[in-house]
């Protein structure tokens, strides 16, 4: 069972340049999430999926896009990459408990991301 | 919206303890720790619900206060395997999680 997989695990770019995160969990989740941490800012939402087919914007949105067309799988784009956009980014998942809200997040081993 | 926590930082001698504050502007409908190692993924640490139920993790044991939309993490008789960074997430009825900025503890032998 490997829980949530990030690939790669680290990239550099250049600045203008384009990519794709990609993000896969195996546990049947309805949940995805993109978040990036960066120093003394903790983890910023970007995205995230309450299913297959649907996205919504999270806290910082801007300079990416995200796409869940199957429930397994949750990608994180970057059209044109900027410097600010240095970070690591974690997926996470989780399962749907609407009653208590009650689901814990299971988190990727991160992507480390350089744009220079 | 982000919690808040405080303090920044804690610096622990082995057996010590300490508290690590979370609060938010908005109504909560549940709250969740996470420690994250250095260079590792977050780990789940635990939820707390509305109606103040406290649920714990070894001798790192938590508390949600509703009305004033605060939780508080305890960390007692502090072990060198408690050192990392302590986030709390704050979720409404948006499914949304939003983390504060972290806590990082350090305890020291």
């Amino acid at each position: 069972n490997a829980g949530v997989t990030q690939t790669p695990k680290f990239r550099v770019l250049k600045t203008g340049q384009s990519m794709t995160l990609l993000c896969a969990q195996d546990m049947n989740h309805e949940y995805m999430y993109w978040y990036r941490q960066d120093p003394g800012m903790g983890l910023r939402l970007i995205h995230y999926s309450v299913g297959e087919g649907t996205t919504a914007k999270g806290e910082v949105p801007d300079g990416y896009n995200v796409s869940r067309l199957k429930k397994q799988n949750f990608l994180l784009g970057l059209e044109s990459a900027a410097p600010s956009q240095t970070s690591v980014y974690f997926c996470a998942s989780s399962y749907i408990d609407r009653s208590s809200y009650n689901s814990p997040l299971h988190f990727g081993n991160g992507t480390r991301l350089t744009v220079t | 919206q982000q919690p808040v926590q405080s303090p920044q930082a804690v610096i622990l001698r082995e057996g010590e303890d300490a508290v690590i504050n979370c609060s938010s502007s908005k109504a909560l409908y549940s709250v969740h720790w996470y420690r994250q190692k250095h260079g590792e993924a977050p780990v789940f640490l635990m939820i707390l619900l509305k109606g103040g139920e406290q649920k714990g993790h070894e001798k790192i044991s938590a508390s949600f206060n509703e009305k004033k939309q605060q939780s508080s993490l305890y960390l007692t008789a502090s072990q060198l395997s408690y050192s990392g960074t302590y986030f709390c997430g704050t979720l409404f009825n948006d499914y949304k999680l939003s983390f504060g900025a972290g806590t990082t503890v350090t305890v020291r032998a």
